[in-house]
């Protein structure tokens, strides 16, 4: 079946530093994926998305690009700020189906 | 353009007790997905509704159920509820276009406590 797996929280950094949270995908045919951020009491919005292999998705300075020989999609961002602390999500979708399949999520705390 | 809708935002029940839930998608969308966020599940995907059909449905016992009506609106039920059932229910809609892919927007959800 499908699945998602991502990295353990929670990660810790300092404000300006760099941010790598991995994840990687089990899959049947070619889903789409995506990194979703959740703020503490609300829902989930749609950080970035890349649909098909080698698409590099990018929003608000973060960036993923969709690997489909590592089957990973790593979401990375250059400069973190303490407004970036949140959880994060990554998840897949199979084309035609409305059904989102989760990472356990990773929370980031970033400290000025 | 107005965001999804869920009401209400916080619900607290008792065990045994059943509990409905609303969610109002995005005007012009279709289709409506139900997920469950618990601290040790995670996300976890219930349902899925599609012009007044259930399309989807994820790994839950009978006891959750759902319905959409003809203006997409949707509502899920939770009958006997249980300590379990604790959660962040999120609901999600997009137009539901099997084609191609589509984004699903969420909800702020709904905080049900069960004591």
């Amino acid at each position: 079946g499908n699945s998602v797996t991502q990295m353990e929280g929670p990660v810790t950094l300092s404000e300006e530093a760099f941010l790598t949270i991995n994840c990687t995908y089990t899959a049947t045919g070619y889903p789409s994926l995506f990194w979703y951020v959740q703020y503490p009491g609300e829902g989930l919005q749609l950080l970035l998305k890349a649909t098909k292999a080698d698409d590099k998705g990018s929003n608000k300075g973060f960036e993923a690009t969709y690997r489909k020989e590592t089957t990973s999609f790593h979401l990375e961002k250059g400069s973190v700020q303490v407004s970036d602390s949140a959880v994060y999500f990554c998840a897949l979708m199979n084309t035609g189906f409305q059904k989102l399949v989760f990472g356990t999520g990773t929370r980031l705390l970033v400290s000025p | 353009k107005a965001g999804v809708t869920q009401t209400p935002r916080y619900l607290i029940k008792t065990r045994g007790q059943q509990v409905t839930l609303s969610c109002s998608p995005i005007s012009g969308h279709r289709s409506v997905s139900w997920y469950q966020q618990t601290p040790g599940q995670g996300l976890q995907f219930l349902f899925e509704y599609f012009s007044e059909t259930q399309r989807n449905k994820g790994n839950f016992p009978g006891r959750f159920s759902g319905r959409q009506f003809s203006n997409s609106r949707s509502e899920m039920n939770v009958s006997t509820l249980e300590l379990g059932d604790s959660a962040l229910y999120l609901c999600a809609s997009s137009s539901g276009d099997r084609s191609s892919y589509n984004e699903q927007f969420f909800g702020p959800g709904t905080r049900l406590t069960v004591l």
